[in-house]
């Protein structure tokens, strides 16, 4: 059974800074991985989709990085803002099948 | 390109009522997710549809749950009694083989059972 895991919980950093939020999973065989974001009484946006055979996929100040040997993914934030504040999910889907396992998420403050 | 619509966004209803969700999915997916998040459990997947047919229904919780889709632009999740458990946010995703197969939720319905 698919498991996920997300460190750190929650996250607190000032404005400006770089950082890394981690997700790892115990069943190498995926289809894809997803990270969304999701604030607070809201629903979940997609931020990026990484499938299987890529190693990283980018858009604008986000880099989401797989290696799916050490069942390991990184969602990289550069130059961090208080807009960026919000839950992050780690989602992974198995091969044959298009169900989703979610992380617990990670919790970011961006402090001004 | 309208995203995943559900109705209502908020339903406060008494132990015992039938409760009625609903979902549009994005035009032109061809699957459909049911999920309920809670702060204890986080995100579960109560059923799955490919091509209108439910494929997998393993994570409904029991018997009083049921979910429906008799067109690939609408479906229903239904909750018959309600009870105080049931509170949750019930949310509805779509997706397409010609998109990657990537989730796309909706915002969710907030179910308070008193």
């Amino acid at each position: 059974k698919q498991e996920v895991t997300q460190i750190p919980a929650a996250l607190s950093v000032p404005e400006g800074e770089n950082l890394v939020l981690n997700c790892s999973f115990t069943d190498s065989a995926i289809y894809n991985l997803q990270w969304f974001r999701q604030d607070p009484g809201k629903g979940l946006t997609s931020l990026l989709l990484i499938q299987s055979s890529q190693r990283e996929q980018t858009s604008g100040r986000l880099n989401a990085s797989l290696d799916k040997s050490s069942g390991r993914s990184t969602l990289y934030i550069a130059a961090s803002q208080p807009g960026d504040s919000a839950t992050y999910l780690c989602a992974v889907r198995g091969t044959g099948f298009q169900k989703l396992v979610f992380g617990t998420g990670t919790r970011l403050l961006v402090s001004p | 390109d309208a995203g995943v619509i559900q109705s209502p966004r908020h339903e406060v209803t008494e132990m015992g009522q039938e409760v009625t969700l609903r979902c549009k999915p994005i035009s032109g997916h061809n699957s459909l997710f049911w999920y309920r998040q809670t702060m204890m459990r986080g995100l579960e997947l109560l059923i799955y549809f490919n091509n209108n047919v439910p494929i997998d229904d393993s994570g409904m919780p029991e018997d009083r749950f049921s979910a429906k889709m008799p067109n690939a632009s609408f479906s229903t999740l239904k909750i018959q009694p309600s009870e105080p458990r049931d509170s949750a946010v019930y949310f509805c995703a779509s997706s397409s083989p010609r998109r990657k197969n990537e989730q796309f939720f909706g915002p969710g319905t907030r179910l308070t059972v008193l």
